[in-house]
């Protein structure tokens, strides 16, 4: 089954509002969870690292101050999409990675359904 | 640098049909790790296969093998007999410390 969920799956609103993703690991506890954006028929591009405890570390060129993240938990992670405009629509993915033996060495990063977000 | 390359980006079979899925990566590296996901039209990434740069020894699960040669820096990820459902998208990944790099997809279309 699932171990990582998200919410909303889909959203759509209007260009200038503020939009929650929740990004939460079902059954165990997760230190980093990542978050990736994937435009149509193209591959995943990590955004940002979500560090419990700390500030999230973003990948050159995401604004971080576009792209809130909050880890609010061992096992929640929001991005809130800051005053979307319709180019900040696309799929939205985060990953929790699931660690065996306490080494990260031997995780596997288990993602979450995604969120479509369309701007209008 | 770390890269990821899947060349094919669509490949269409016919049901039962036996389909390979190339994936070369770059890496200066010693110790690393790859990985398969399959991302069906749901959306939902799904993981696969995860294997060590040192550990060569191919894999086979059911109707999925997977052929790791560093010599050519390629894990390729062959689908035997391919049903319908196997209609995907299948990402190659590499992981550098704890993030994923991921390859542009192979779209794999099985036709009845």
């Amino acid at each position: 089954g699932a171990v990582v969920s998200q919410h909303p799956s889909r959203v759509i609103c209007k260009s200038g509002t503020s939009v929650k993703i929740e990004c939460r690991s079902l059954d165990f506890q997760a230190t980093t969870m990542f978050w990736y954006r994937q435009f149509p028929k193209q591959s995943l591009m990590l955004m940002a690292t979500s560090n419990e405890g700390s500030k999230a570390t973003y990948e050159q060129g995401v604004e971080k101050d576009k792209f809130l993240i909050n880890h609010a938990s061992l096992t929640l992670s929001t991005l809130t999409v800051t005053s979307a405009h319709p180019e900040d629509s696309s799929f939205y993915i985060c990953s929790a990675p699931r660690t065996s033996g306490g080494d990260w060495r031997t995780d596997t990063q288990y993602f979450g359904p995604g969120t479509r977000l369309t701007v209008l | 640098a770390q890269k990821v390359t899947q060349a094919q980006t669509e490949i269409s079979v016919v049901e039962k049909e036996d389909v390979t899925l190339d994936c070369v990566y770059e890496t200066r590296d010693t110790t690393y790790y790859l990985f398969w996901y399959k991302q069906p039209p749901s959306g939902e990434l799904v993981f696969l296969i995860r294997r060590n740069s040192f550990d060569e020894q191919n894999e086979i699960s059911g109707r999925y093998s997977w052929n790791f040669q560093k010599s050519t820096s390629s894990f390729n990820f062959t689908i035997t007999a391919s049903q319908v459902v196997d209609s995907a998208v299948y990402f190659c990944a590499l992981r550098r410390f704890d993030k994923l790099i991921f390859g542009t997809g192979t779209r794999l279309q099985v036709f009845p």
